[in-house]
């Protein structure tokens, strides 16, 4: 079974510039989530999506990331503009309904 | 790969011995634990769970213990192996396994 996979698995951006970061989960899982993980820290959930619709984003800092998950297959998070302190790995991760999470590789976010 | 944390607590232990990581938790009403282990430029991977009416749960070379009087948490591996160095972090929810909160982790180096 493929597991959940995310591109790009690096990024380099200037702060104020913008970034995409897009997840396809495992097949079948209804339920997607976003995580924030700071280098020495556990993951933040950003965002948990079932199929399309949002569940809970209320750790989400809506004045510069959004994300969508518009088929409720894959999704994409970004950040408008980019602040030095948004530099962490940004983990997807999928799983059937609310049972067991499953986390892709992440996408290393450094902003110069 | 990068590395997941450079500041987070260590423990060391030579190949074959067994190991403990501990965990404390605030939140009185988490009812679900996980531990999950993270390679270096990986996600995190699920080990074992436990729920809160039980006290101890053994899966293959893993023991998680439950203390819900003093809120702690631990993960014991047998023989530990060199594939088992990485970062393992607990987490806690409020019955299913979504909405999931990351305590900062424990990086684990196995010595030979």
């Amino acid at each position: 079974e493929a597991g959940v996979a995310q591109s790009p698995r690096y990024k380099i951006i200037e702060k104020r510039q913008s970034v995409a970061f897009w997840c396809n989960p495992i097949s079948g899982h209804a339920t997607l989530y976003w995580y924030q993980q700071i280098l020495g820290q556990g993951p933040k959930l950003l965002i948990q999506f079932q199929n399309n619709g949002v569940v809970d984003d209320s750790q989400l800092p809506k004045d510069r990331f959004s994300a969508e998950r518009l088929k409720g297959v894959d999704s994409t998070l970004k950040i408008q503009p980019a602040k030095l302190e948004d530099s962490a790995v940004y983990l997807c991760a999928s799983s059937f309904y609310e049972n067991t999470q499953y986390f892709g590789p992440g996408t290393r976010l450094t902003v110069l | 790969g990068e590395s997941v944390g450079l500041h987070l607590p260590t423990l060391s232990v030579q190949e074959g011995d067994n190991s403990i990581i501990n965990c404390a938790y605030s939140n009185s009403a988490s009812d679900y634990f996980i531990w999950y282990k993270q390679e270096s430029g990986k996600g995190p991977q699920f080990i074992i769970d436990i729920r809160s009416n039980m006290d101890k749960r053994q899966g293959q070379r893993v023991t998680v213990l439950l203390n819900k009087t003093v809120k702690h948490l631990s993960l014991q591996i047998a023989a530990t192996q060199p594939g088992d160095s990485a970062v393992y972090f607990c987490a806690e929810t409020g019955g299913t396994a979504s909405k999931l909160t990351f305590g900062t982790g424990t990086r684990l180096q196995v010595t030979l």
